[in-house]
């Protein structure tokens, strides 16, 4: 079963509103998780290392203001695009590192497909 | 500069044969080496990992790594058409994030 759930999976929103996306650990910890992008028929993207109980790291060239990330718990991370336009339409995927058989391995939530018109 | 290098395809094979997708890294220090499942419009699946040298084995799959060369491959055998999608190879040192290639384009032919 899924291991890492987000919310919502699509949403539509009008360009200069503000989106919510909350990225969910099932049944375990993360103290760690990361966002990624991904435009249609290109590779996923890292954007940022959302950390628990201090700031974001941030991939180069990422805007923090724009992308607003917070840890709020262990099993809790969410993706705040502000001020959203068209050309942040795109396809955010959460993921976040669980241990398996010894090696900490990555789990996606199911992606959050956004529509900025 | 961590790098992790595919073929971007499109690989095409005929039903019931095997599928070899192939992957390089740079990073001498990398751990841990998956492979990831991608369909069209969904979020990547997880298949196979794998970090000692030699053979890993999971049904139909198998991952074979070696790190004298910095290769690492996905053997899908019994290819059928619900293995079509792209693959991704990625890797990690210990706990940071996944370096990812860009992925290879799998088409199973009926």
């Amino acid at each position: 079963g899924a291991v890492v759930s987000q919310h919502p999976s699509r949403v539509i929103c009008k360009s200069g509103t503000s989106v919510k996306i909350e990225c969910r650990s099932l049944d375990f910890q993360a103290t760690t998780m990361f966002w990624y992008r991904q435009f249609p028929k290109k590779s996923l993207m890292l954007m940022a290392t959302s950390n628990e109980g201090s700031k974001a790291t941030y991939e180069q060239g990422v805007e923090k203001d724009k992308f607003l990330i917070n840890h709020a718990s262990l099993t809790l991370s969410t993706l705040t695009v502000t001020s959203a336009h068209p050309e942040d339409s795109s396809f955010y995927i959460c993921s976040a590192p669980r241990p398996l058989s010894g090696s900490e391995t990555q789990y996606f939530g199911p992606g959050t497909r956004l529509l900025v018109l | 500069q961590k790098e992790v290098e595919q073929n971007s395809g499109p690989l095409s094979v005929p039903e019931g044969a095997i599928a070899s997708l192939n992957c390089t890294y740079s990073d001498r220090g990398s751990q841990s080496f998956f492979w990831y499942r991608q369909y069209s419009g969904k979020s990547p699946e997880l298949i196979m990992f794998i970090y000692s040298n030699g053979d890993k084995e999971d049904g139909r799959f198998t991952a074979q790594l070696n790190k004298a060369s910095q290769y690492v491959s996905l053997l899908i055998r019994d290819s059928q058409p619900s293995d079509s999608a792209t693959y991704l190879c990625a890797s990690n040192f210990g706990n940071e994030k996944l370096t990812f290639g860009t992925g290879t384009r799998l088409t199973i032919i009926p």
